[in-house]
């Protein structure tokens, strides 16, 4: 079994429109994230939900909008894509102490054309 | 401020030759935690080590080795013996702990190329 799953892996889509990815973890876990990692591999928080709250969101522009319908599950919603949203997205989860590491899903390649 | 420095951005070694990949960082907690993640050409992540900043112990995993120094803020890995298997990109990372669940702070990683 898949401990955290995320859909679609490859996602091309043209400027201006509205995508999702989905995220689902079968760990237990109470902490989910997304990451992002642009073309030089640089990984970098985007949100942490804890328990189904948001509780980081490190300076996205508003056009993303993660969603947490439980704490198995974190969405994110991109409207009006641009083509420097083009990254490889990373979902994560992780126990609710700060020591454990982070399992992390395969990733969504999003490119903007 | 939280941040980890890996200096190295590639690596070429052949096979069978021992190779260590740098990590130093920094951070105003006392406790706290560093990790080591692996990307293989692949795509996806896979943890290899958690060490807390109580624990100074160097680990031994295999051919994999680490070495924690908080005199030097540094968490070095050691490949030993490497193979074709091992080329990927190697990412250090940091979490505060005290601030509840923090996530992981990465650096911009290390590419390592094994060569046959």
């Amino acid at each position: 079994d898949t401990a955290v799953s995320q859909t679609p892996k490859y996602l091309v889509t043209q400027m201006g429109n509205d995508k999702s990815i989905k995220c689902e973890q079968n760990l237990g876990h109470d902490t989910m994230y997304w990451y992002k990692q642009d073309s030089k591999k640089f990984l970098k928080i985007m949100f942490s939900y804890n328990n189904k709250e948001l509780i980081i969101n490190e300076t996205v522009p508003n056009r993303f909008s993660p969603k947490s319908p439980d704490k198995a599950h974190l969405n994110l919603h991109i409207n009006s894509l641009e083509l420097g949203d083009s990254a490889v997205y990373f979902c994560a989860s992780s126990q609710n102490r700060g020591y454990t590491e982070a399992f992390f899903g395969q990733g969504t390649r999003l490119t903007v054309v | 401020a939280q941040k980890v420095t890996q200096a190295q951005t590639e690596i070429s070694v052949v096979e069978k030759e021992d190779v260590t990949l740098d990590c130093v960082y920094e951070t105003r907690d006392t406790t706290y935690y560093l990790f080591w993640y692996k990307q293989p050409p692949s795509g996806e992540l896979v943890f290899l080590i958690r060490r807390n900043s109580f624990d100074e112990q160097n680990e031994i995993s295999g051919r994999y080795s680490w070495n924690f120094q908080k005199s030097t803020s540094s968490f070095n890995f050691t490949i030993t013996a490497s193979q074709v298997v091992d080329s990927a990109v190697y990412f250090c990372a940091l979490s505060e702990a005290q601030r509840g669940n923090t996530p992981l702070v990465f650096g911009k990683g290390t590419r390592l190329s094994v060569i046959a």
